[in-house]
């Protein structure tokens, strides 16, 4: 089984609704990551939690809130999608000793 | 705050020939560094990691990367490419001390030409 699964695995909404990704892990990391991927723009992070109770803004926050329900668990909400929401987002987990990140596997978003 | 500068947006290279592809990094603190690589249509794995000792750090798949903290550099080479490599790659860097989430380049995209 995958170590961190997101789901779904692709959407298609529309404009102004409201949208939650998901994500779990099964590798006991206290800190998790959501980032979205642009062509061209490589990765950004959107937001990250270093545990339960510590919830901290990335690069590229405005639009998006997340809950991190529990150590394995960490969900990403577009509170009401704009077409250019419309892209691939990964969600990952570190170690706290090296940062090392390890991904799921991606959902991609379509926002028409 | 660091920084990770790929240099390359796209790189073409023959079956079978050499591949460098090059990362820049600014960090006014020492650091890990480390390449991932996405396949067509996959996540991100992790390619090879420089934690510390010896600057050249060998990986999976035959890739390699040396660590040249004069020049900030991390680069990764291999010396025969497959169509197999065909992907995208990035760069990423961590401040070996702090509670600072990784740093990514834009991303390379390598294509292996028949």
């Amino acid at each position: 089984d995958a170590d961190v699964t997101q789901t779904p695995r692709n959407r298609i909404t529309k404009t102004g609704k409201r949208i939650m990704l998901e994500c779990s892990q099964t590798k006991g990391h206290d800190r998790m990551y959501w980032y979205r991927q642009d062509p061209g723009l490589g990765l950004r992070l959107i937001y990250y939690s270093f545990d339960v109770k510590d919830i901290n803004k990335g690069e590229i926050s405005d639009g998006y809130s997340v809950s991190r329900q529990a150590q394995a668990k960490f969900s990403l909400s577009l509170e009401s999608a704009i077409p250019n929401q419309t892209a691939l987002y990964f969600c990952a987990t570190s170690e706290v000793s090296y940062n090392e990140q390890f991904f799921g596997p991606g959902t991609r978003l379509t926002v028409l | 705050a660091q920084s990770v500068t790929q240099l390359d947006s796209q790189v073409p290279v023959f079956e079978e020939a050499p591949v460098e592809l090059r990362c820049n990094y600014s960090s006014s603190v020492s650091v890990y560094l480390f390449w991932y690589v996405q396949y067509p249509n996959q996540g991100l794995q992790l390619l090879l990691k420089y934690l510390s000792g010896s600057t050249l750090v060998k990986g999976i798949n035959g890739f390699e990367a040396e660590f040249n903290k004069s020049q900030t550099s991390f680069h990764l080479r291999k010396p025969s490419v497959h169509i197999s490599d065909t992907a995208e790659y990035f760069c990423a860097v961590s401040r070996v001390s702090g509670n600072t989430p990784l740093v990514f380049g834009k991303g390379t995209r390598l294509s292996v030409i028949a």
